[in-house]
């Protein structure tokens, strides 16, 4: 199975810092890497696939970057709404693997 | 408006058997692929199974290989989820999602998901 370590496990930030989180497959996954963001007591909901294609709806602050083996998904300048955890995924083969997760807290 | 709906989860004993349900609308079910996907309390994300859009191809993690069984109903837009001889470690919050690409026959990411349904294992 590939393996997805995200660093750091959580940080934590003010409003209007840029935040950058990143993501490391344990092979090589070309760009089949996508980003999650989770609220407590939410599900999940999708911010960047393909590694750097932004989903509809998503504000343009969020970014993606990387390819191969290493990623990373960049808040340009944090809201208050961002205080979340996020979670990368690989969708390069099965079983489709997470990483553990980067809760991004207030400073 | 695309909207996925679960239900069935609830408390059961170990060694038990439950059967989720994720009921689909907004969208044409049969040409997405889907996938279950479950979260441990305090626990980060795990991918646990998935099915095509037609149902011919099936996917599990092996945590619950040969336990758990992934089907769909397209005439009713409903995935569902069979899951057997339940251990205490299949307590969680299971979300069924979406897959992102229509008619793939690979699986890609997922969107939108429901808001998940909670499975308790217990005695």
């Amino acid at each position: 199975d590939i393996q997805m370590t995200q660093s750091p496990s959580s940080l934590s930030a003010s409003v209007g810092d840029r935040v950058t989180i990143t993501c490391r497959a344990s092979q090589r996954i070309i760009s089949y890497l996508n980003w999650y963001q989770q609220k407590p007591g939410k599900a999940p909901k999708l911010l960047i696939y393909a590694a750097s294609s932004l989903q509809s709806g998503v504000p343009s602050r969020f970014s993606g970057s990387g390819s191969e083996t290493d990623f990373t998904l960049t808040i340009s300048s944090l809201q208050p709404e961002d205080f979340a955890t996020y979670y990368c995924q690989q969708s390069h083969s099965f079983p489709q693997t997470f990483g553990q997760g980067t809760k991004v807290e207030i400073k | 408006e695309v909207q996925l709906v679960e239900s069935g989860g609830g408390l059961a004993q170990p060694g038990g058997s439950l059967t989720l349900s994720c009921t689909a609308s907004g969208f044409t079910f049969n040409t997405y692929a889907m996938t279950w996907v479950r979260q441990a309390p305090g626990r980060g994300l795990e991918w646990v199974s998935a099915i095509s859009g037609t149902g011919g191809s099936t996917y599990y993690a092996d945590s619950v290989k040969g336990r758990f069984t992934i089907s769909r109903d397209n005439s009713k837009s409903t995935l569902y989820l069979q899951m057997s001889s339940l251990r205490a470690e299949d307590t969680a919050v299971y979300y069924c999602a979406k897959d992102g690409v229509l008619y793939s026959s690979t699986l890609n990411w997922l969107d939108p998901w429901g808001q998940g349904t909670l499975v308790t294992v217990s005695s």
